[in-house]
């Protein structure tokens, strides 16, 4: 199973933008990689996926460097709201059984 | 928008009780996950399902047995609950799709306290 590695925690003012970054060394050829977010008393929701180079959606961009050892999630201008936890995973979605959270990034975000 | 329901936000058990916990996903999802949570330990995999009738164990399946007897339905059973097993418990559910990456939805979780 492939493992990753993130900060355990962050903090940052609103604004600002944030990155947080999670080393995957042993990531295979066929594996994604996705990351979540976690409020409190919450289920964790899907937020961004991505294979290579950049991913952009509305909420967040993904930077997947050639090597695709590491990955970057950046947050452009976080709000308050935006305190949670944040989970990367790596695995191959054809294998049910691949998919693992770890522990997870918490990011908090000050006025 | 996917919705995955849990039977109970909350619940409080005794030693040695039977406890279910169901989970009800509406999008026609084959593949089913049960977790659980603690303070600093992240998302532990307890058991999941790829299909009716089909379970797989996840890392920490022991204690516990699921059931998939419906595609939209996936329980969690604690035979005999303990103390060790308090606990948030996450149901999550995902489409397979061949040669594209699933993601997880997730429902709201239920704390469980054994006491």
């Amino acid at each position: 199973l492939a493992k990753t590695t993130q900060p355990i925690s962050m903090d940052s003012y609103e604004g600002q933008e944030v990155n947080i970054t999670c080393s995957h060394n042993n990531i295979a050829t066929n594996d994604y990689i996705t990351w979540y977010q976690q409020f409190p008393s919450q289920g964790p929701r899907f937020i961004i996926q991505g294979y290579k180079t950049k991913v952009t959606n509305e909420v967040a961009s993904l930077f997947i460097p050639a090597d695709r050892k590491s990955s970057t999630l950046s947050l452009p201008r976080v709000s308050l709201s935006d305190t949670a936890v944040y989970y990367c995973l790596v695995g191959d979605s054809s294998n049910n059984n691949d998919m693992r959270f770890g522990a997870g990034t918490r990011l908090t975000v000050k006025p | 928008d996917v919705k995955v329901t849990q039977s109970s936000r909350y619940l409080v058990k005794r030693t040695g009780e039977k406890v279910f916990l169901e989970c009800v996903q509406d999008m026609d999802h084959e593949n089913m996950f049960w977790y659980r949570q603690d303070p600093g330990l992240g998302l532990r995999l307890i058991y999941f399902s790829y299909d009716v009738k089909m379970k797989e164990k996840g890392d920490i399946p022991e204690g516990y047995s699921v059931s998939r007897e419906k595609k939209e339905r996936f329980s969690l059973i604690l035979e005999s609950a303990s103390t060790n097993q308090t606990s948030m418990y996450l149901c999550a559910s995902s489409p397979w799709r061949a040669g594209q990456e699933e993601t997880q939805y997730f429902g709201p979780g239920t704390r469980l306290l054994v006491l």
